[in-house]
């Protein structure tokens, strides 16, 4: 079966360091992949996605993620993390029996020191 | 401006009552969803519908309903039959029912259980 692990619960960063998510995927073919962002109480906002190709894939507000076959993983990074980045984010993967539904991770609280 | 609208924001609920959370969207996409999100938990899916007067179970459908009447509006009713129905509800949508078309999600409903 499909799933996603992202095995960082809670992770804190000084605002200008740099940040990695980590995320690995369990899925016998080329999976789609995905990350997404969500302020307290909000929805879910798309960072970036992974269908094909180049395995840099460029979202916005500067994230960043690649998609490492060999590894399972598709990990989201920053260069420079800013006070606003702190939020949960989601991994998910796109599933290929639940219609077109994600299967998602767990999430990641992020949390920004200054 | 298009989007996915939920309504309400916040719902309580006596126990034993059924509720229905709106989702409505402008963006007129075929295919609409339901996610509840628990702490720590991630979300999973609830119900999923690719087209008008279709839906299908998700992995926790036990305790809820929805219905699909017409493409812009996916309600999902909590019954009295959903054991612990105290959670964050997140409705999306996209385009088509394809496995790369990014879901795009509301805002969410919180509902609590008194």
């Amino acid at each position: 079966a499909q799933s996603v692990t992202q095995p960082d619960i809670h992770i804190t960063v000084s605002e200008g360091a740099s940040l990695e998510l980590r995320c690995n995927y369990s899925y016998g073919a080329t999976p789609y992949l995905f990350w997404y962002v969500q302020s307290p109480g909000q929805g879910l906002q798309l960072l970036l996605k992974y269908f094909s190709g180049d395995t840099l894939v460029q979202g916005i507000k500067g994230f960043e993620a690649e998609f490492k076959r060999s590894q399972s993983s598709f990990n989201l990074r920053k260069p420079s993390v800013h006070w606003s980045d702190a939020a949960e984010y989601f991994c998910a993967v796109a599933s290929n029996q639940a219609g077109t539904a994600l299967i998602f991770g767990k999430g990641t609280t992020l949390s920004v020191s200054s | 401006d298009g989007g996915i609208t939920q309504s309400p924001k916040y719902l309580f609920r006596k126990e034993g009552q059924n509720v229905t959370l709106s989702c409505e969207q402008n963006l007129n996409h075929d295919a609409m969803y339901w996610y509840r999100q628990d702490p720590g938990q991630g979300l999973r899916l609830i119900y999923y519908s690719q087209i008008v007067n279709d839906f299908q179970k998700g992995d926790i459908a036990e305790g809820y309903s929805v219905s699909r009447e017409k493409k812009e509006s996916f309600p999902l009713t909590v019954t009295s039959a959903q054991k612990n129905p105290t959670a964050f509800y997140l409705c999306a949508s996209s385009m088509l029912a394809g496995i790369t078309d990014t879901q795009y999600f509301g805002p969410g409903t919180r509902l609590t259980v008194l």
